[in-house]
């Protein structure tokens, strides 16, 4: 079974509209959650971090998420995109169930149009 | 503060050779984990150390092994190459044990096996 979902392959948005990027995942326990970008041939960096503190967690860059447990969802917002915004973002999920290692969701790419 | 280093940037080998990837990561980092990021499979959990020791293990075949150095150094060594094995291969470093202090990534080794 799948540990993380993305529900979406590929975003594309306008410049200074919002943007919605699309994480579900499966726990038994409260997990701990990520968000991560990867823009071309470089590695990645951590956008957010939700570690079963506040439910809304912010970011850099703008973005923030906000951890449903009900919905099982940690999706991904931001108010208005940037170009520089184009990229692969990836939601990562890990816990003990996990063996505390950080499990990748497949990513979305977003693409920004000017 | 320097972030985590990797080296070589780039590299191409031919099926059957063996080949070491290094990592240096931030200064006072103990836990270094290492990844696999393929089009086809996504990003994948190799291995992660702490303290000289590791803690986890994902399922690579054995070709694939990694040591941690008394400064916390990396490297990963894999051996009789084989085209499947072309990837980047990302290290990241993160402060101690818990989740919570989140893992920073270097840019990656690209290996290209011809």
């Amino acid at each position: 079974a799948q540990s993380v979902t993305q529900l979406d392959s590929h975003v594309s948005v306008s410049e200074g509209t919002p943007v919605l990027l699309r994480c579900n995942y499966s726990s038994s326990y409260s997990p701990s959650l990520f968000w991560y970008v990867q823009h071309p041939n470089k590695g990645l960096q951590l956008l957010l971090k939700y570690t079963s503190a506040a439910t809304l967690v912010k970011g850099i860059n703008g973005f923030e998420a906000e951890f449903k447990k009900s919905e099982t969802s940690f999706h991904l917002t931001k108010p208005s995109a940037h170009m520089s915004d184009a990229a692969e973002y990836f939601c990562v999920v890990s816990g003990p169930e996990y063996g505390n290692k950080l499990v990748f969701g497949a990513g979305t790419i977003l693409r920004v149009k000017s | 503060k320097a972030g985590v280093t990797q080296t070589p940037r780039y590299l191409i080998k031919t099926r059957g050779q063996q080949v070491t990837l290094s990592c240096s990561p931030i200064s006072g980092h103990r836990s270094v984990s290492w990844y696999q990021q393929t089009p086809g499979q996504g990003l994948q959990f190799l291995f992660e150390y702490f303290s000289e020791t590791q803690r986890n293990k994902g399922n690579f075949p054995g070709r694939f092994s990694g040591r941690q150095f008394s400064n916390s150094r990396s490297e990963m060594n894999v051996s009789t190459l084989e085209l499947g094995d072309s990837a980047l291969y990302l290290c990241a470093s993160s402060l101690g044990a818990e989740l919570n202090y989140g893992y920073t990534f270097g840019s990656g080794t690209r290996l290209t096996v011809v």
